[in-house]
């Protein structure tokens, strides 16, 4: 079967640097995704990864090893609006996606 | 409107009742998705419509149905719900190539949905 996994929760402080990780195990791979959803609002998107490495967008990267069907998103410079739940999806050979249970973030001042 | 809107925001029926969830895109996307989203668990696909045509019905149960007129406006129609049907369900569109290559997808705010 088709499978993400992800931490259910994370609690980091303000200003600090936290990396959700993400490990899958789907039939095929066309790209992984990560989305931010805040309580009570639609996912938003963040970011997409189908090669290996690391891709850098402001205070959020988000990096990926195909061979080990793993993914990790790291937030740095924390601030209190980044309290959300953090979703990660594999696109499959079908071009479906599949979709992790989400990692609630909760930051402290 | 921008985006991706549904209406309405929150709806509480009962098991007996039919109503209809509605959806609309403003990005000239050819493809949506709805999505149901109970706590603590993954998004679940329940339907997908590309280029008008439904291409993916993932085991939902008949008392979902789901209309699409065109390529801007779903619907998600529902009829004798069951409490486990209780749920935030999700609009979503993309722009699909031929090949179905990457789709990020656009979502709407949701539909909260409480069965008594």
């Amino acid at each position: 079967g088709q499978n993400i996994d992800q931490p259910t929760e994370m609690t980091a402080t303000e200003g600090a640097i936290v990396q959700i990780n993400c490990t899958y195990q789907t039939s095929g791979f066309n790209g992984l995704f990560w989305y931010q959803q805040h309580a009570g609002e639609a996912p938003t998107f963040l970011s997409y990864n189908v090669l290996d490495g690391l891709e850098e967008k402001g205070r959020f990267s988000s990096f990926l090893s195909r061979s080990k069907g793993y993914s990790y998103l790291l937030l740095k410079e924390l601030q209190m609006k980044d309290s959300a739940s953090y979703l990660c999806a594999v696109m499959d050979s079908n071009y479906q996606l599949i979709w992790g249970a989400g990692t609630k973030l909760i930051i402290k001042p | 409107e921008t985006g991706v809107t549904q209406t309405p925001r929150h709806l509480v029926m009962g098991m007996t009742n039919k109503k209809s969830l509605k959806c609309e895109q403003h990005l000239g996307h050819n493809a949506m998705y709805w999505y149901k989203q109970s706590a603590k668990k993954p998004l679940e696909l329940m339907f997908v419509y590309n280029f008008k045509e439904q291409t993916e019905n993932n085991s939902v149960p008949s008392r979902f149905s789901p209309e699409c007129p065109n390529s801007s406006h779903l619907f998600l129609h529902l009829h004798t719900l069951q409490p486990e049907d209780s749920a935030l369900y999700l609009c979503a569109s993309s722009q699909e190539g031929e090949s179905g290559a990457y789709n990020e997808q656009f979502f709407g705010p949701g539909t909260r949905l409480t069965v008594l």
